[in-house]
C-alpha cells in the first residue's frame, strides 16, 4: 500500500508552546489531506479538510486560529497546534488522498501538553 | 446527517471461531466505504474499499460485504495476531469528501 510518513510520532510540550506536525505522502502526490483527531475509545474526529494550495476548511468548533494546517505541496501538509494547552492533549492523525480515491493514514502523533 | 454506527463494541473469540463485524451507515449517496485495522498507538490501516451493494473483497481471512443499508467485516478462523480494533468510515457524494468513522468493533482473539 502507500506510504505516507507523519511525524513526530510522539511529543511532549510545556503549556503555552506551539507544536508542528508533519506529514508526507512518500509514493504518491496527495491532492486533499484531512486532519483527524482520536480520544481513547472514541471514533475518529474531522478537523480540517486541506487542498493543495488552497486554505484548509475545518469542522464546525474547531478552531482555525489555533490549528494551523498548510499544504504547500502534494507531498507535505503540515498541522500547527498554536499555544497548546492540557486539553489539546490527544492523538492527531493525518490521512492522505490521492488519485483512484485511495485513502492512506499517516502513523499518528501522540500530544502531550503539561 | 452522514453516520456509522460498529457493533458490537467490543468481541471476544476464540482462535479458530468465525464471526462477523458489523457496519450500519445512513449517508447521502454513497461513494465508497472504507475498512480499516487500528493497533493501539498506532494510525489506522488500510483494508478495504467498497463501492456499491452487492460487492465483495477479501484478504487472507478477512472478507468485506456491502448492501445499501451497512456492511460485514467477516473474519474466518481468526488468529490472536487479528486482534485489533477494526474501523468503518463512509464517504459521500464524490471522491475528496472526508470519511466519517464509527467508532470501531475491537476484536481480541485468544488461543
Amino acid at each position: 500500500g502507500a506510504v505516507v510518513s507523519q511525524h513526530p510520532s510522539r511529543v511532549i510540550c510545556k503549556s503555552g508552546t506551539s507544536v508542528k506536525i508533519e506529514c508526507r505522502s512518500l509514493d504518491f502526490q496527495a491532492t486533499t489531506m484531512f486532519w483527524y483527531r482520536q480520544f481513547p475509545k472514541q471514533s475518529l474526529m474531522l478537523m480540517a479538510t486541506s487542498n493543495e494550495g488552497s486554505k484548509a476548511t475545518y469542522e464546525q468548533g474547531v478552531e482555525k486560529d489555533k490549528f494551523l494546517i498548510n499544504h504547500a505541496s502534494l507531498t507535505l501538509s503540515t498541522l500547527t497546534v498554536t499555544s497548546a494547552h492540557p486539553e489539546d492533549s490527544s492523538f492527531y492523525i493525518c490521512l492522505a488522498g490521492g488519485p483512484g480515491n485511495i485513502q492512506y493514514f499517516g502513523a499518528g502523533t501522540r500530544l502531550s501538553v503539561l | 446527517e452522514d453516520q456509522v454506527t460498529q457493533s458490537p463494541e467490543a468481541l471476544r473469540l476464540q482462535e479458530g471461531e468465525s464471526s462477523s463485524l458489523n457496519c450500519s451507515y445512513t449517508v447521502s449517496g454513497l461513494r465508497g466505504l472504507f475498512w480499516y485495522r487500528q493497533d493501539p498507538g498506532k494510525g489506522p490501516e488500510f483494508l478495504f474499499t467498497l463501492y456499491s451493494a452487492g460487492e465483495e473483497k477479501e484478504k487472507e481471512r478477512l472478507k468485506a460485504t456491502l448492501t445499501k443499508k451497512e456492511s460485514f467485516l467477516h473474519i474466518t478462523a481468526p488468529k490472536p495476531e487479528d486482534s485489533a480494533t477494526y474501523l468503518c468510515a463512509v464517504q459521500a457524494n464524490q471522491a475528496g469528501t472526508a470519511l466519517i468513522f464509527g467508532k470501531g468493533t475491537t476484536l481480541s482473539v485468544s488461543s
